[in-house]
């Protein structure tokens, strides 16, 4: 199956830094999204884009599908912040994970 | 909208024990997913559904059984409970046709003792 690969597996910023998390994968892919996991637990949709920029707020992605690998931004990075960001991809119809990002923004 | 919603959301069971996670969304999604997350991990495909009366196993769907009666409704049967199915469980829909972002549920955490 494809394989996803996220890195750093760990990072840590203090309030206000920017960072960049990347994703690369194995294969050609129709679906590719980012995901914030907060320290409850819970999976917020950050952003679908199997390819091409997309900006929301302080956080952008940049999905180079011919290139397989997706950059996620994070810019003057908060508190809230923290927690695990995790990219799937989907080839086809089911998303594969990768084991995430972990950040922590301490203040 | 609630979106996809996830019951219950806490559960303690005994090995050998059986129960169901309930999994139901409002979006009129075709597609529904099982996945689960141990600690430290990413999460893994244990079931998924492309539409009512179809299912397909993914990556790790030992000791677990699913059933799609309804476009709404997912359930993830566990029938003999043992303590390597302690996890988080998520549910997750899309809808192929139209826009295939996932959406996931809240999780269900399960521990087995």
């Amino acid at each position: 199956g494809i394989q996803v690969e996220q890195s750093p597996p760990d990072l840590i910023l203090q309030e206000g830094a920017n960072s960049t998390l990347r994703c690369n994968f194995s294969d050609s892919v129709n679906n590719l999204q980012w995901f914030h996991q907060n320290p409850w637990g819970q999976l917020i949709n950050l952003f679908y884009i199997p390819s091409g920029t997309k900006q929301n707020g302080r956080l952008s992605a940049t999905t180079v599908a011919t290139e397989r690998y997706s950059l996620l931004y994070i810019s003057s990075s908060q508190t809230t912040d923290s927690g695990v960001y995790f990219c799937a991809v989907a080839p086809e119809s089911t998303l594969t994970f990768g084991k995430g990002t972990m950040l922590l923004v301490s203040p | 909208n609630a979106g996809v919603t996830q019951t219950p959301k806490f559960r303690i069971l005994k090995i050998g024990q059986s129960m169901t996670l309930q999994c139901t969304q409002d979006m009129n999604h075709n597609y529904m997913y099982w996945y689960r997350q141990d600690p430290g991990m990413g999460l893994k495909l244990i079931y998924y559904s492309v539409g009512a009366g179809i299912t397909d196993k993914g990556e790790v769907p030992n000791g677990y059984n699913v059933s799609r009666s309804t476009t709404e409704d997912f359930p993830l049967r566990l029938e003999l409970a043992a303590p390597s199915q302690t996890s988080v469980y998520f549910c997750a829909s899309s809808n192929r046709q139209a826009n295939t972002e996932a959406f996931f549920g809240q999780g269900t955490r399960l521990t087995v003792v």
